[in-house]
């Protein structure tokens, strides 16, 4: 399965300041997605990160708040602009990739990145 | 559209007691997979099981067993013999694709388990 790491692992920021956070699988991946924790609640999907073209993104989520890019089929980073205290939340990368224990694709997730906003 | 409902937001249980955690789900969908997520206090999230809408055998690994009944659209999980370890949020998810892509999760379980 793959190995995801997320930088920075966690960040406080400003109000009106941008955060890009960068997330590095260490195999090729078709699928990326980029998920948001706010505190205490579940996860929700921001995003699909397309490899060539613009991210798909889901009800509620706009490309000019969340501006995603996705390189090459390892790499992904999601952007978190002109943030408010109410961006505070941990912004995880997950990709699909093939589980050998389970004969399956499944979808694993990375370390996540804790973001506070002043 | 898809549902995850976890109705236990917190369970507190001593250490070596048995513990269930509920996942009631809704989807129009007739192919569907479900799945739980262990997240523990560190934060990052652990795939524990997989399980398709056409396969309702229960499954045990361990000190974890898997309760799946179309019937009442529930995937329970349950935990023997619990340890302090096992404290965590438990997520239980949906995903009515073909792979496991676009997951709708439950609100989670926060399990504390005493020592």
């Amino acid at each position: 399965s793959a190995v995801i790491s997320q930088k920075p692992s966690r960040d406080i920021c400003q109000r009106g300041t941008s955060l890009t956070i960068q997330c590095q699988v260490d195999s090729q991946v078709t699928m990326m997605f980029w998920y948001r924790q706010q505190p205490g609640q579940s996860l929700t999907l921001i995003a699909t990160a397309n490899q060539g073209s613009e991210a798909t993104y889901e009800s509620g989520f706009v490309i000019d708040k969340f501006p995603i890019s996705r390189p090459n089929l390892t790499f992904s980073t999601l952007t978190v602009s002109n943030m408010s205290p109410e961006d505070s939340s941990i912004y995880l990368c997950s990709v699909e990739d093939w589980n050998s224990g389970s004969s399956y694709n499944e979808q694993f997730f990375g370390p996540g990145t804790r973001l506070t906003v002043l | 559209a898809q549902k995850v409902t976890q109705a236990q937001t917190e369970i507190s249980v001593v250490e070596k007691e048995d513990v269930t955690l509920d996942c009631v789900y809704e989807t129009r969908d007739t192919t569907y997979y479900l799945f739980w997520y262990k997240q523990p206090p560190s934060g990052e999230l652990v795939f524990l099981i997989r399980r398709n809408s056409f396969d309702e055998q229960n499954e045990i690994s361990g000190r974890y067993s898997w309760n799946f009944q179309k019937s009442t659209s529930s995937f329970n999980f349950t935990i023997t013999a619990s340890q302090v370890v096992d404290s965590a949020v438990y997520f239980c998810a949906l995903s009515a694709s073909g792979s496991a892509r676009q997951l709708t999760f439950g609100s989670g379980t926060q399990l504390t388990v005493l020592p």
